[in-house]
């Protein structure tokens, strides 16, 4: 069965410190990955996914994640960190029909 | 693009009554919706998917007579939660897929559901 575990369910950095959240993902076979950010009260908006090809994604807001087979992992980074990123992230895998979410993360920043 | 709308955004109703929130796909045709559930603090929780034209498929534990969704067109799916107790009151969140793969969903704002 597939599930995703997210290590760390607060990260705290101060403005223009690297952000790195953890994600390590469970699969018999090579899923999709993705993260999603969710600010508050709303629903949710993809960053970036990885399908297949080149496993380093870029996506939107300066975010990247990387897809590491041998670690099993798609951590997201962001090399410096704004007030506006902070949010709750939500990693996912999907295999056939159904997106299986992390526990999430929230981002705080501080000044 | 791909943008997908929630309504209502909040609803409070009195226990008993039923609610009936609204997701659409304002862009694209979706072939698929989701709807979620999220509690406080939580992460979603699928509830079921719909495939337009055709019954919607629920997870292990969800009541299909309690929550009861319909996908009547390829830009529309409902989700009515009949009866609703207190304990029902919940955040709300619809996602729609176009690709048969599914390989990605664009969800909506969500609503916020509060049952007195």
């Amino acid at each position: 069965a597939q599930s995703v575990t997210q290590l760390g369910s607060h990260v705290s950095v101060s403005e223009g410190a690297l952000v790195l959240l953890r994600c390590n993902y469970s699969s018999s076979v090579p899923p999709y990955l993705f993260w999603y950010v969710q600010y508050p009260n709303q629903g949710l908006q993809l960053l970036l996914k990885y399908t297949t090809g080149a496993t380093l994604v870029k996506g939107i807001n300066g975010f990247e994640a990387e897809f590491k087979k041998s670690e099993t992992s798609f951590h997201l980074t962001k090399p410096s960190a704004h007030m506006s990123d902070a949010a709750e992230y939500f990693c996912a895998v999907s295999l056939t029909d159904k997106l299986i979410f992390g526990t999430g993360t929230r981002l705080q920043v501080f000044p | 693009g791909a943008v997908v709308s929630q309504h209502p955004s909040r609803v409070i109703c009195k226990s008993g009554t039923s609610v009936k929130i609204e997701c659409r796909s304002l862009d694209f045709q979706a072939t698929t919706m989701f709807w979620y559930r999220q509690f406080p603090k939580q992460s979603l929780m699928l509830m079921a998917t719909s495939n337009e034209g055709s019954k919607a498929t629920y997870e292990q534990g969800v009541e299909k007579d309690k929550f009861l969704i319909n996908h009547a067109s390829l830009t529309l799916s409902t989700l009515t939660v009949t009866s609703a107790h207190p304990e029902d009151s919940s955040f709300y969140i619809c996602s729609a897929s176009w690709d048969r793969a599914q390989e990605t969903q664009y969800f909506g704002p969500g609503t916020r559901l509060l049952v007195l």
